[in-house]
């Protein structure tokens, strides 16, 4: 079974510092990865995915993530946080390519110092 | 791009009555649409898949009789949830799987939020 682990429940950050955001993914087959944001009360946004070729991805807001095979993660990161990400932050792996089946992990919320 | 809405985005319902969820793509089609739960500061839990004229399919746990799925059309589905309990006040979430040109993702809904007195 497919399964996803945020190890950090709560991150503080200071505003302008960077960020990395751990995910750690257990999957029989090629995973098919996602990040995606939650402001307080609101639905998903997605920030990037991977699913095939480089994998160092790009998504909005400034964000990437690394995908590591071997380390079975794909960790989030941010060179210089805004106090406007402060948000919850959900990894995700999907089945196939049009993000099927996801199972999401705890989520991470992220909270930033001005 | 895709839109999903969901109506309402808020309800309070008495103990022992019915409440209907909509969840609507708006400029797509989506023939699967998803049903998410999330309780306060957890993850989502994916209750059951919603496939357009067909009977959805539930995780394990979680009660077809109560939390009643219709997927009528590739734009609608709705959730129902049954004789409603305290303990079914959560944040109820959608998504649908849309396979448009250069996407083939699945778009959330912004959630409705049950709770049940």
């Amino acid at each position: 079974a497919q399964s996803v682990t945020q190890p950090d429940i709560h991150i503080t950050v200071s505003e302008g510092a960077s960020l990395e955001l751990r995910c750690n993914y257990s999957y029989g087959a090629t995973p098919y990865l996602f990040w995606y944001v939650q402001s307080p009360g609101q639905g998903l946004q997605l920030l990037l995915k991977y699913f095939s070729g480089d994998t160092l991805v790009q998504g909005i807001k400034g964000f990437e993530a690394e995908f590591k095979r071997s380390q079975s993660s794909f960790n989030l990161r941010k060179p210089s946080v805004h106090w406007s990400d402060a948000a919850e932050y959900f990894c995700a792996v999907g089945a196939n390519n049009a993000g099927n089946m996801l199972t999401f992990g705890g989520g991470t919320r992220l909270m930033v110092k001005p | 791009g895709a839109v999903v809405s969901q109506h309402p985005s808020r309800v309070i319902c008495k103990s022992g009555t019915s409440v209907k969820i909509e969840c609507r793509s708006l400029d797509f089609q989506a023939t699967t649409m998803f049903w998410y739960r999330q309780f306060p500061k957890k993850s989502l839990m994916l209750m059951a898949t919603s496939n357009e004229g067909s009977k959805a399919t539930y995780e394990q746990g979680v009660e077809k009789d109560k939390f009643l799925i219709n997927h009528a059309s590739l734009t609608l589905s709705t959730l129902t949830v049954t004789s409603a309990h305290p303990e079914d006040s959560s944040f109820y979430i959608c998504s649908a799987a849309a396979r448009l040109a250069g996407s083939d993702e699945q778009y959330f809904g912004p959630g409705t939020r049950l709770t049940v007195t």
